[in-house]
């Protein structure tokens, strides 16, 4: 089956510019993942969707950072507008549900905002 | 708070020789336990996890990690390294709250080098 998809996969942009992240989950799977990962860090959830509601966006910077999942399958995770310190790795993941599931990692978006 | 931690931030082995890379958890409950490996430039992969039984658990590409509760360990092992091995490599934990909710938890990695 095919795995998480991610675009795109390396961005570069400069500061105060809006960027977008898109990803479509494995097909089937309800719960869907954004998370950061800063340089050198392990991956810090920003949100979790089950099917298209947004369950968990505590994380998710609220002032500049959307996201949405419409019909419950691809998901879009918007910056608007980039700050230098949004430099990361943008990973997406699904899982069937949540809690205890295994969840499946697309490749990520590469972001270097200057 | 919950959290995992891997003690060590960089590790390096010989082709091999033996590997085990370090996780300690701290959570309110037993927790739901993972090891993920990445590559440079990829996801991460699931090598194993753990929910209940058992305490050896056996994953992909000769790893296995065991878990301990005395020690709020889960360490991960493979008897014999080989160069494709040299990867970042994260324990991570998962617990529900009392509303149902799970978040998946990282450490902050391992970085494995091979030395032919």
């Amino acid at each position: 089956e095919a795995g998480v998809v991610q675009s795109p996969r390396y961005k570069i942009i400069e500061k105060k510019q809006p960027v977008a992240f898109w990803c479509n989950p494995i097909s089937g799977h309800n719960t869907l993942y954004w998370y950061r990962q800063n340089l050198g860090q392990g991956p810090e959830l920003l949100i979790r969707y089950e099917n298209e509601e947004a369950v968990d966006d505590s994380q998710l910077p609220k002032d500049r950072f959307s996201a949405e999942r419409l019909k419950g399958v691809d998901s879009t995770l918007k910056i608007q507008p980039a700050e230098l310190g949004d430099s990361a790795v943008y990973l997406c993941a699904s899982s069937y549900q949540r809690g205890g599931e295994t969840q499946y990692f697309g490749p990520g978006t590469r972001l270097l905002v200057l | 708070a919950q959290s995992v931690t891997q003690p060590d931030i960089h590790i390096t082995v010989s082709e091999g020789a033996s590997l085990e890379l370090r996780c300690n958890y701290s959570y309110g409950a037993t927790p739901y336990l993972f090891w993920y490996v990445q590559s440079p430039g990829q996801g991460l992969q699931l090598l194993l996890k753990y929910f209940s039984g058992d305490t050896l658990v056996q994953g992909i590409k000769g790893f296995e990690a065991e878990f301990k509760r005395s020690q709020s360990s889960f360490n991960l092992r493979k008897p014999s390294v080989h160069w494709s091995d040299a990867a970042e490599y994260f324990c991570a934990g998962e617990v529900g709250s009392g509303a149902g909710s799970y978040q998946l938890t990282f450490g902050k990695g391992t970085k494995l080098s091979v030395i032919p």
